[in-house]
């Protein structure tokens, strides 16, 4: 199957710094991409909907200027985590959609916040 | 909200089949139903989807009942490695207008040996 690689799959950080979380579609062109973030013991919640070329979508309760999201070409979204804080912990998980609408998810990316 | 609900968890012995059910009543006629599963820390895993016909392949099946309103995911011989939350999800599928995925509690399924 199609392959989504996310960099870096673990990352620690000091209160107060920003992280920027890199989703790549490896052998397709992603026209969308999806973040989702998932706290221990619980589903996955989507946070944005990310198209190329354009502002991404965030869902209800999600901080625009938080967590900035960025599609810059096909094959690549970043995630920006801005100034961020212990309870911003999570594991953070992106997915590429092909052309035909399939989906596809990476592996995740853990972040902890001291 | 996620549209489908289904049993928090359940288990199976290695070797037998598993059939994890759910719940999706409101589903609409463009809509399909997707399985996917998530082994701990990792990425979820695309299993199979359908519309309304019963769907095979080389991992499940795919039972859909005949008002769509629920389905059933069979695993036809468990082993100790399928032990993995597995969600249902309804979605619109087709071309690059896809919809989103939202992904409800799923089902923990621990396979026993």
């Amino acid at each position: 199957g199609a392959v989504v690689s996310q960099h870096p799959s673990r990352v620690i950080c000091k209160s107060g710094t920003s992280v920027k979380i890199e989703c790549r579609s490896l052998d397709f062109q992603a026209t969308t991409m999806f973040w989702y973030r998932q706290f221990p013991k619980q589903s996955l919640m989507l946070m944005a909907t990310s198209n190329e070329g354009s502002k991404a979508t965030y869902e209800q309760g999600v901080e625009k200027d938080k967590f900035l999201i960025n599609h810059a070409s096909l094959t690549l979204s970043t995630l920006t985590v801005t100034s961020a804080h212990p309870e911003d912990s999570s594991f953070y998980i992106c997915s590429a959609q092909t052309y035909t609408g399939e989906l596809f998810f990476g592996e995740g990316s853990r972040l902890t916040v001291l | 909200d996620a549209k489908t609900t289904q049993p928090p968890s359940m288990d199976c012995a290695e070797g037998r089949a598993a059939n994890l059910p759910c719940n999706h009543s409101t589903i609409s006629g463009n809509e399909y139903v997707y399985w996917y599963r998530q082994i701990h820390s990792q990425g979820p895993q695309y299993i199979i989807h359908g519309l309304k016909n019963n769907e095979t392949n080389e991992m499940a099946s795919l039972i859909i009942t005949e008002d769509r309103k629920s389905s059933t995911l069979i695993l036809p011989h468990a082993t100790l490695r399928d032990t993995a939350v597995y969600y249902c999800i309804v979605r619109v599928a087709g071309g690059n207008q896809g919809g989103k995925l939202i992904f409800g509690q799923g089902t923990e399924l621990s396979v026993k040996p």
